[in-house]
């Protein structure tokens, strides 16, 4: 079964600092792995998705993720933080086959100071 | 392109009612999946409707149900309401759910006392 990690349920950071949200991944097969922000009171947004096309992808908003295979990691970066980057984060990785969920990990919650 | 909508937004019930929600997918997405959303248990899946018929579904009691629409428009019910409902519930679509970009709605908000 497909299963996503991710390490830290609360990171703060500097606005203007480096963020960095970790995500490890366990699956049997070739994931489809997703990153996803809610703000408070809304549905999630998609933020990226690898789908084995190339390692580094990126996504809205200046963030970006590199998949690494040997590592079965998928963390979201962003050189420079933003207020309005203060939000929760979630990794996903997608079942394979014909009626793909999502498998979600615990989120992360990022916060930005001044 | 209009996006998932979800209807009604907050909902209070109480202990043994039922409740129906209902989700709005994006034009021509066929493939409907539920989400239920607690601070216990994180987001988890509920299950996946395409063309009218339930494809997938997660680890529910048989109390959740749902169905879908020709129109791809998708109701999901709760009977004998329970404490531990009380959540946020999402809808996501997609274009045919093969590990499709699911697009998610603002989410039900549902309160039962």
């Amino acid at each position: 079964a497909q299963s996503v990690t991710q390490l830290g349920s609360h990171v703060s950071v500097s606005e203007g600092a480096l963020v960095l949200l970790r995500c490890n991944y366990s699956s049997s097969v070739p994931p489809y792995l997703f990153w996803y922000v809610q703000y408070p009171n809304q549905g999630l947004q998609l933020l990226l998705k690898y789908t084995s096309a190339a390692t580094l992808v990126k996504g809205i908003n200046g963030f970006e993720a590199e998949f690494k295979k040997s590592e079965t990691s998928f963390h979201l970066t962003k050189p420079s933080a933003h207020m309005s980057d203060a939000a929760e984060y979630f990794c996903a990785v997608s079942d394979p086959g014909p009626a793909s969920k999502l498998t979600f990990g615990t989120g992360t919650r990022l916060q930005v100071t001044l | 392109k209009a996006g998932v909508t979800q209807t009604p937004r907050y909902l209070i019930k109480t202990r043994g009612q039922q409740v129906t929600l209902s989700c709005s997918p994006i034009s021509g997405h066929r493939s409907v999946s539920w989400y239920q959303q607690t601070p216990g248990q994180g987001l988890q899946f509920l299950f996946e409707y395409f063309s009218e018929t339930q494809r997938n579904k997660g680890n529910f009691p048989g109390r959740f149900s749902g169905r879908q629409f020709s129109n791809s428009r998708s109701e999901m019910n709760v009977s004998t309401l329970e404490l531990g409902d009380s959540a946020l519930y999402l809808c996501a679509s997609s274009l045919d759910g093969l590990q499709e970009t699911q697009y998610f709605g603002p989410g039900t908000r549902l309160l039962v006392l």
